[in-house]
């Protein structure tokens, strides 16, 4: 069975800052996975998605690596700022559809 | 353009009386998922509905839960006399053909007293 886990649970962090969130998972026969921020009260916003051929997705400040045969990936934001506090969930795709998710990093940045 | 929305975003109700919860899907999206979000905990996947296929089922905790999804639009999530385990947000996502992309609404939250 699929587990996903996300380490740290929670991130306090000064402005500037560089930071790596961590996602780790069971099971290293996935289609992809994502990388999602969700800010209190709202749903998820998709970040990064990274297909099980690639080891890398960029998007601006953010990057995400994926290492499919040890069951790790990375989310690294450069230069954190306040704006980037929300919550950090990873998620794998382990069949047609089907998503398994973390219980996320709760970052905070402070200004 | 529309994204996707969910309504109510907010429920109070009693142990033991029904809820239904509504998703209303960005237009075109074949993909529907339903999942549920306990505090601390991931998201619990519940049920995916594809086009006109029979949907996936197999996350519903209870035959309590019961969702149907109406003209492969819109969807409701309904729950049978509530229990306080009961109590989470209920986030719905939909995705086109093809795409590997969920666009989450924004999610309802439920309290069962």
């Amino acid at each position: 069975k699929q587990e996903v886990t996300q380490i740290p649970a929670a991130l306090s962090v000064p402005e500037g800052e560089n930071l790596v969130l961590n996602c780790s998972f069971t099971d290293s026969a996935i289609y992809n996975l994502q990388w999602f921020r969700q800010d209190p009260g709202k749903g998820l916003t998709s970040l990064l998605l990274i297909q099980s051929s690639q080891r890398e997705q960029t998007s601006g400040r953010l990057n995400a690596s994926l290492d499919k045969s040890s069951g790790r990936s990375t989310l690294y934001i450069a230069a954190s700022q306040p704006g980037d506090s929300a919550t950090y969930l990873c998620a794998v795709r382990t069949g047609t559809y089907k998503y398994i998710f973390g219980t996320g990093t709760r970052l905070k940045v402070l200004a | 353009g529309a994204g996707v929305s969910q309504s109510p975003s907010n429920k109070v109700t009693e142990k033991g009386k029904d809820v239904e919860l509504r998703c209303d899907p960005i237009s075109g999206h074949t993909a529907l998922y339903w999942y549920r979000q306990s505090l601390g905990q991931g998201l619990e996947f519940l049920i995916y509905f594809q086009g006109n296929s029979a949907p996936d089922k197999s996350g519903l905790p209870s035959d309590r839960f019961s969702a149907e999804r109406t003209g492969g639009s819109v969807s409701t999530l309904t729950i049978q006399r509530t229990q306080q385990e009961d109590s989470a947000v209920y986030l719905c996502a939909s995705s086109g053909v093809g795409a590997d992309t969920q666009y989450f609404g924004p999610g309802t939250r439920l309290t069962v007293l």
